[in-house]
């Protein structure tokens, strides 16, 4: 039973353009939410994180936003670069517990 | 060292042999945590360390593995009697401290194993 679940393995977008990454989760007990970006062979890195306390989160180029109400959240990339190309894996916790749990991930491809 | 570090970073074994992990976590992170991600999987919870406290072993998949950790310091995680379906690549990360708010979780690069 997969309660996260990154839907899309692969997407590909042009440099300067917006890259919409897609989660969704099932468990209705998740209340801390983490995107994850991750080069090959290298680990995971952190990248932005929300609380179900808000609906948006912005960090610069990065935003996530949350529907609690549709379970579903999302990472905006504005403007997309070619370094963003990477794998971006969403995370989710209990009450911003250590366990995380992952989705897939979804391979971002930003093209020059 | 800067990061956290795990040897080995390829390990290929033969089914039904023992392998060990190990991580070396960031200086001065009392939380350290395994998780492992398999072939088109995401990355699976396996085990939690914090500081002198009981470590969280609810993910660990078998009794099969086993991590054991010094201290704060660096942590083992045994794999006995491999099988194929332990191929996977063994993530260890190290935080400040328990929970995730204001606390970023750092990963290391992984130890890729691969059970023929």
């Amino acid at each position: 039973d997969q309660q996260v679940k990154q839907n899309s393995p692969s997407l590909s977008v042009q440099e300067g353009r917006i890259s919409i990454l897609n989660c969704d989760y099932t468990n209705s007990m998740f209340d801390y939410f983490l995107w994850y970006k991750k080069y090959p062979a290298e680990g995971p890195t952190f990248l932005i994180s929300i609380s179900s306390i808000k609906d948006k989160n912005e960090d610069g180029r990065f935003t996530v936003f949350l529907n609690k109400s549709a379970k579903h959240l999302s990472l905006h990339i504005v403007p997309s670069q070619p370094g963003d190309s990477a794998v971006y894996f969403c995370a989710a916790s209990v009450g911003s517990n250590y366990k995380l749990t992952f989705g897939k991930g979804t391979l971002l491809t930003v093209n020059p | 060292g800067a990061g956290v570090s795990q040897s080995p970073s390829n390990k290929v074994t033969e089914k039904g042999k023992d392998v060990e992990l190990r991580c070396d976590p960031i200086s001065g992170h009392t939380a350290l945590y395994w998780y492992r991600q398999r072939l088109g999987q995401g990355l699976e919870f396996l085990i939690y360390f914090q500081g002198n406290s009981a470590p969280d072993k609810s993910g660990l998949p078998s009794d099969r593995f086993s991590a054991e950790r010094t201290g704060e310091s660096v942590s083992t995680l045994t794999i006995q009697r491999t099988q194929q379906e332990d191929s996977a690549v063994y993530l260890c990360a190290s935080s400040r401290s328990q929970g995730l708010l204001g606390n970023t979780i750092y990963f290391g690069e992984g130890s890729w194993l691969t059970v023929v």
